[in-house]
């Protein structure tokens, strides 16, 4: 059973630049063709997809976070990662990272989330 | 605001069944069928139930269905549990090659 786990700060001050982690058990980011990406949740904005990579092929961003998103991986350690600059309280939200089974517009797991906050 | 819109709540009794409406436009659940739907109880990450309109993931119950008529897509959870009692997302895929989401469904189970 393939398992998610976020990790990195809970609270982040205006404009600095929010790093997350996902580590995958279960089985490896190496293994198949997936998308491996990151959705967020806030309770202005509901879920919003933040961008995915594919692990035989390139990273996919959402074109209004695009500016200020690097997702990448680690392959060594079996964990992907999510940077975003330029933080404002409207960042504020749970992050969950997740896996997409084909394309990115379904999920078949998600790992349980991440609750950053922005303030100073 | 979300893109695709649902009801803020609905309510069924043991039993019964109901059904969560999902309404986007031609450039996204009227354009793809890929339409999903999520089940989110209290406190935990959200679960795939239905995924492109109407297949259900292995392991979720045949009272999950699912379809899709125009820009309107719809869950049907039939056979009513106090299991079933959880928040339900749609998403679809767009034009703009992006997935957007609902505002979410809080189902009650009376």
């Amino acid at each position: 059973q393939l398992h998610l786990q976020e990790s990195g700060p809970g609270l982040v001050k205006p404009s600095e630049t929010l790093s997350l982690t996902c580590s995958v058990s279960g089985d490896s980011i190496n293994s198949g063709c997936f998308f491996w990406g990151w959705i967020r949740q806030s309770p202005g904005k509901g879920l919003e997809w933040i961008g995915s990579l594919y692990s035989c092929g390139t990273t996919y961003y959402n074109p209004s976070l695009k500016s200020r998103v690097t997702i990448s991986a680690d392959r060594s350690k079996n964990e992907f990662s999510l940077k975003l600059t330029s933080l404002t309280a409207a960042d504020t939200a749970v992050y969950h990272c997740v896996r997409h089974p084909t394309g990115w517009y379904e999920v078949d797991y998600w790992g349980l989330g991440r609750l950053v906050t922005v303030a100073s | 605001q979300s893109a695709l819109t649902q009801p803020p709540s609905v309510s069924g009794s043991l039993g019964q069944s109901v059904t969560i409406s999902c309404t986007g436009t031609s450039s996204d659940v009227g354009h793809y069928n890929r339409v999903s739907w999520y089940q989110q109880p209290p406190g935990t990450a959200p679960k795939l139930i239905i995924f492109e309109v109407y297949n259900r993931p292995s392991g979720v119950p045949h009272r999950f269905s699912a379809s899709k008529s125009g820009n309107t897509a719809s869950l049907t959870i039939s056979g009513l549990q106090t299991e079933d009692e959880a928040i339900y997302y749609c998403s679809s895929y767009t034009t703009n090659t992006i997935v957007v989401f609902g505002g979410g469904t809080k189902l009650t189970v009376l």
